[in-house]
């Protein structure tokens, strides 16, 4: 089986501009989660999709947004880009729900805001 | 306890060494403990979601207790092996009224010297 792809690997943007991050599910999985991940910080969770509907969301400003497609497939998008945005962005994928199933990972978009 | 910590947030140890890392969480309205194992370069790989007071798993060498009541989870590494050097991650789940989120401690990085 497929394991959870995030395209694409390495990102370098400006400061205002917007990106948009995508992340392919293992197949079945329905639900979809983004983690944003910086030395400080560790690893913080942005939000959580399950079958189209945003299921949760972390503390996160409205500048990051997410959508989930019918097949599974995730998308993140941040709006007006801040230094402070460069990051390791990962998403991870379960079963059913995420804050109970095992999240499996993908191998993360390095942003990089200049 | 608000938030997920774990200790020590660093660790070197002998090929051979047997170790043990400690995960403190809120211990209210427990829904999930999860153990991942993150290695340099690579995704983070899940290793044991624990739901149950008492509970205790085991992949191979790497064993964890789950203590609900009073908030702490223990990642015991037996035999540790230079392969075994990774960053350990716990994550419990914290309710934010109707949300919940994974939150991830800040792991504890492991060194096993051979």
């Amino acid at each position: 089986k497929a394991g959870v792809t995030q395209t694409p690997r390495y990102l370098i943007k400006t400061r205002g501009q917007q990106v948009t991050l995508s992340c392919s599910p293992i197949s079945g999985h329905r639900s979809v989660s983004w983690y944003q991940q910086t030395p400080g910080q560790g690893l913080q969770f942005l939000f959580e999709y399950f079958s189209e509907t945003q299921r949760n969301k972390g503390n996160f400003p409205g500048r990051f947004s997410g959508r989930q497609f019918s097949n599974s497939r995730s998308e993140m998008n941040v709006s007006t880009l801040e230094l402070g945005d460069s990051a390791l962005y990962l998403c991870a994928s379960s079963l059913m729900a995420g804050v109970t199933d095992t999240q499996y990972f993908g191998p993360g978009t390095r942003l990089t805001v200049l | 306890i608000l938030n997920v910590e774990q200790s020590p947030q660093s660790l070197h140890v002998q090929e051979g060494d047997s170790t043990n890392f400690t995960c403190s969480f809120p211990s209210s309205n427990f829904y999930a403990l999860h153990w991942y194992r993150w290695e340099t370069a690579k995704s983070p790989e899940a290793l044991f979601v624990m739901t149950l007071n008492g509970d205790e798993k085991k992949k191979g060498r790497i064993s964890a207790t789950l203590n609900t009541k009073e908030g702490y989870s223990y990642l015991y590494i037996k035999g540790s092996q230079p392969e075994d050097s990774a960053t350990y991650l716990c994550a419990s789940v914290i309710s934010s009224g109707s949300a919940r989120q994974l939150t991830f401690g800040s792991g504890t990085q492991l060194t096993v010297l051979p």
